[in-house]
């Protein structure tokens, strides 16, 4: 069956705009994930939703991100006024429920530049 | 801080060797997951060994888990080039609700 898709898979913006990054779960996970990647380095956790729950988003760095998830399916991670150490892969994965004792699936990320 | 630190930060072996990189956390944990990233793609799970287990196996691959040392180990036997890639673990810390990664250890097979 198809994985995660992630859209765009590159963005390149100026200083100041906003982007909408896209996460297409696979079909039937309830648990959905965006991290961040900077280069050359591990994870950071960004937020987490698990079904109809209140999202945790205790790893958004400012309130310049935010997130949403319509219908339990397709997400989007919002960056208003990007600064320029926004730069970074943004990941996202999905697992069928919310255990942290399953596997991650993952998509291939969004490499944004923020020039 | 990272829960996870992975030892070392870079490997180069030959094609055949074997390989072996090492994780070490600060929490007492659920489970560890190690998992692969090939360059420029998302990461692919491999392995996830619970906190009650000591070793697991898959393939070429053995995991170790030891809980009174905080630590796990990653062993690839027999490498191959296609094995290079950036290898991390996650662990699940007890009461933490999400899965924390470690830096990584970027892993060099050479033909």
């Amino acid at each position: 069956g198809a994985g995660v898709s992630q859209s765009p898979s590159n963005k390149v913006t100026e200083k100041g705009k906003d982007v909408e990054l896209r996460c297409d779960p696979i079909s039937g996970h309830t648990a959905l994930y965006w991290y961040r990647q900077s280069l050359g380095q591990g994870l950071e956790f960004l937020i987490y939703f698990q079904g109809n729950s209140a999202p945790d988003k205790s790893g958004l760095p400012s309130d310049r991100f935010s997130a949403e998830r319509t219908g339990g399916s397709v997400s989007t991670l919002t960056i208003q006024r990007t600064q320029q150490e926004d730069s970074a892969v943004y990941l996202c994965a999905s697992s069928p429920d919310g255990a942290f004792a399953q596997p991650q699936h993952f998509g291939d990320g969004t490499r944004l530049s923020i020039l | 801080s990272q829960q996870g630190e992975e030892d070392p930060q870079a490997l180069s072996i030959q094609e055949g060797e074997n390989a072996t990189m090492n994780c070490s956390y600060k929490t007492s944990i659920n489970n560890l997951q190690w998992y692969r990233q090939n360059s420029g793609r998302g990461l692919v799970h491999l392995i996830l060994i619970r906190s009650n287990e000591r070793e697991k196996h898959s393939g070429r691959l053995r995991v170790t888990l030891d809980t009174s040392k905080k630590s796990s180990s990653l062993l690839i036997t027999a490498s191959r080039a296609a094995d290079t890639a950036s290898y991390f673990c996650a662990t699940d810390p007890q009461g933490a609700q999400k899965l924390v990664f470690g830096q990584g250890t970027r892993l060099t097979i050479n033909p």
